[in-house]
């Protein structure tokens, strides 16, 4: 089937607008994850759901940024009043398993991202 | 803040030529992942190691997961061109999601 899919694959916002960005997980998955990797870096955890339930939103850089999935299916990270330092590429990920065993791990699929330019 | 040091952050090497990344931590993990990301995409999912001292081979790459499950390294024997891209090296934390902490990757590059 499909993969997980992101949209748009590209954004550019002036600073202070307010950018929505989605991701369509693998359908049937029930975990899923948002990461921002800046440029150089690797992916950084942002928030993660569980079906619809946002179990942990620890990594958000402030309260400009906010998730949700309203049905448990998409997602969208929403930013507010995007500031220069948002320039990043933003990964969903999603996983089939709610992967709670302790010494297992569960594959988590990658969506292609979004790069936001913040000019 | 990565907790993950990944060694070394860029390498350029020969077409068949060996190579050692190397994947550094004080904590322990449940289990450690390597991915490669090439540009314009995600991650995607090479290998997972959860024992301590366990070596997984995958054609021509090889990983090992340190016996105190801090650290790791991926191993490539005669790189191709193909295996140029960036690895990530993830560590997952026991219980809950499995929230993962990824190093800051090592970009490689294999001259044909």
């Amino acid at each position: 089937g499909a993969g997980v899919s992101q949209s748009p694959r590209y954004k550019v916002a002036k600073r202070g607008q307010d950018v929505a960005l989605r991701c369509d997980p693998i359908s049937g998955h029930v975990s899923l994850f948002w990461y921002q990797q800046a440029l150089g870096q690797g992916p950084e955890f942002l928030t993660y759901f569980q079906n619809e339930a946002q179990l942990d939103k620890s990594g958000l850089p402030s309260d400009r940024f906010f998730a949700e999935r309203p049905e448990g299916s998409v997602s969208t990270l929403k930013i507010q009043r995007t500031q220069q330092e948002d320039s990043a590429v933003y990964l969903c990920a999603s996983s089939f398993h709610l992967a709670r065993l302790q010494g297992a791990f569960y594959e988590q699929y990658f969506g292609p991202g979004t790069r936001l330019t913040v000019t | 803040t990565q907790l993950l040091e990944q060694s070394p952050q860029f390498l350029s090497i020969q077409e068949g030529e060996n190579l050692t990344v190397y994947c550094n931590s004080s904590s322990v993990f449940s289990s450690l992942q390597w991915y490669r990301q090439e540009p314009g995409e995600g991650p995607v999912l090479l290998v997972t190691v959860v024992t301590g001292g366990e070596v997984k081979k995958l054609k021509r790459l090889t990983f090992q997961f340190g016996d105190a499950r801090k650290d790791s390294s991926l191993h490539i024997t005669a790189a191709q061109p193909g295996d140029t891209g960036l690895y990530l090296c993830a560590g997952a934390h026991s219980g809950g999601y499995q929230k993962v902490t990824f190093g800051i990757g090592t970009k490689l590059q294999v001259i044909p």
